[in-house]
């Protein structure tokens, strides 16, 4: 049971470039979603989804895309990377998730950073 | 914006010796829940206080809730050095859709 995969675990990006951070996850979870952290900042949401075909915006959702075509797997896009993007990004999941259907305790994945030159 | 602020940002203490980390924050909220961050890793989730609920215990861990202050206690009793790492606060509430929202976190080091 791997739980919540994130890859790469480190990624170098030139400004302007594009890439997609994956994330999966093999424990059946409706919700998941997307943070950033960085220094003195704490988590930050950037999207999230209570299931397939579902995604909505977190707290800090721009230059990210994001889709959910399966339950397992949750990848983020930058479409166009800057150097405020440099942070470190976790993907979390959990069982329930939306309005009504009991509390979000969420499994996180180990990490992806992300620097942009 | 950040809607549980936590403090101190930093704490030090010596093995054997209790670790308080407080949280606060500024709605109404479903519940609050503690998550520990070892160095480079990701987060692991500690223990969760419903709204109607004033005080949990889970091992070594105390966690309170006052909603009419609306804060949070988390006490670690007779602290080791493996309890070094960050600790973060998270609430959810009503209207959010299950959207947990964390704190900026409190950096606690356990000397041996």
């Amino acid at each position: 049971n791997a739980g919540v995969t994130q890859t790469p675990k480190f990624q170098v990006l030139k400004t302007g470039q594009s890439m997609t951070l994956q994330c999966a996850q093999d424990m059946n979870h409706e919700y998941m979603s997307w943070y950033r952290q960085d220094p003195g900042m704490g988590l930050r949401l950037i999207h999230y989804s209570v299931g397939a075909g579902i995604t909505d915006q977190g707290e800090v959702p721009n230059g990210y895309n994001v889709s959910r075509s399966t339950t397992e797997d949750f990848p983020l896009r930058l479409l166009s990377a800057a150097p405020s993007q440099t942070s470190v990004y976790f993907c979390a999941s959990s069982r329930t998730g939306g309005a009504g259907s009991g509390a979000n305790v969420l499994t996180f994945g180990a990490g992806s950073r992300l620097t942009v030159l | 914006s950040q809607q549980g602020e936590e403090d101190p940002q930093a704490l030090s203490i010596q093995e054997g010796e209790n670790a308080t980390m407080n949280c606060s924050y500024k709605t109404s909220i479903n519940n609050l829940q503690w998550y520990r961050q070892n160095s480079g890793r990701g987060l692991v989730h500690l223990i969760l206080i419903r709204s109607n609920e004033r005080e949990k215990h889970s091992g070594r861990l105390r966690v309170t809730l006052d909603t009419s202050k609306k804060s949070s206690s988390l006490l670690i009793t007779a602290s080791r050095a493996a309890d070094t790492a960050s600790y973060f606060c998270a609430t959810d509430a009503p209207g959010r859709g299950g959207k947990l929202i964390f704190g900026q976190g409190t950096e606690l080091s356990v000397k041996p």
